[in-house]
């Protein structure tokens, strides 16, 4: 079945304990990206990448590192978790191409909370 | 720079009555547009995307959209709710292969009401 697959899908931890969000999608998609979802401001993207050992930011990436060392692997770092990063968040993927729409396929979701 | 307005965070309607949800769309470049739905504790599915073939888009569980390029609008409509349509949903803009970057609206909370 194809998925984009997160974990873990819900998380507590304390300001400042480094953790690590995994994605990983068995679409061989180059394609994939981050999105954190806050109440009244939608989907906001944090990082994406469009190929192995090829990231950039987003619109807020600010507090957060990704790594694309494997096409498949995606994982979102959070090195030093701060109560503003409480929130939900997604992992996408797609292909890329000159005919492709964009359309992204996501992961169910990670609620973080951090104390 | 592209960017999307849904207009109406919150919508209720009655079981039976017609949806509109609204979307309007800013892109300099033809745009691919998507609806997407998120029901309670899920990720993101999606319901329909325009891709420049035919302007009206039929999507599932009976959705559609229509694209009008005019009014740069993309609104999403059912003819007759269903309790089991009550979710977010979300438009969002795209240029495609360009950068692949798809960007979203706030997202408008459906109610159904029996």
């Amino acid at each position: 079945e194809a998925q984009v697959t997160q974990n873990p899908r819900y998380l507590i931890t304390v300001t400042g304990k480094k953790l690590t969000v995994t994605c990983s999608q068995n679409m061989n998609h180059e394609y994939m990206s981050w999105y954190r979802q806050d109440p009244g401001l939608g989907l906001r993207q944090i990082y994406y990448s469009m190929n192995v050992e090829v990231t950039d930011k987003g619109d807020v990436p600010e507090g957060y590192k990704v790594s694309r060392k494997e096409k498949r692997n995606f994982p979102l770092i959070l090195e030093s978790p701060s109560p503003n990063q409480t929130s939900l968040y997604f992992c996408a993927s797609s292909f890329m191409g000159a005919q492709d729409t964009g359309e992204l396929f996501f992961g169910e979701g990670s609620r973080l909370t951090v104390l | 720079a592209q960017s999307v307005t849904q207009l109406g965070s919150h919508v209720s309607v009655s079981e039976g009555a017609l949806v509109l949800l609204r979307c309007n769309y800013s892109s300099s470049v033809p745009p691919y547009l998507f609806w997407y739905v998120q029901y309670p504790n899920q990720g993101l599915q999606l319901l329909l995307k325009y891709t420049s073939a035919a302007t009206l888009v039929k999507g599932i569980n009976g959705f559609e959209a229509e694209f009008k390029k005019s009014e740069t609008s993309f609104h999403l409509t059912k003819p007759s709710a269903h309790m089991s349509d009550a979710a977010e949903y979300f438009c969002a803009v795209s240029d495609g292969g360009a950068t692949n970057k798809l960007i979203f609206g706030t997202g408008t909370l459906l109610a159904v009401q029996p």
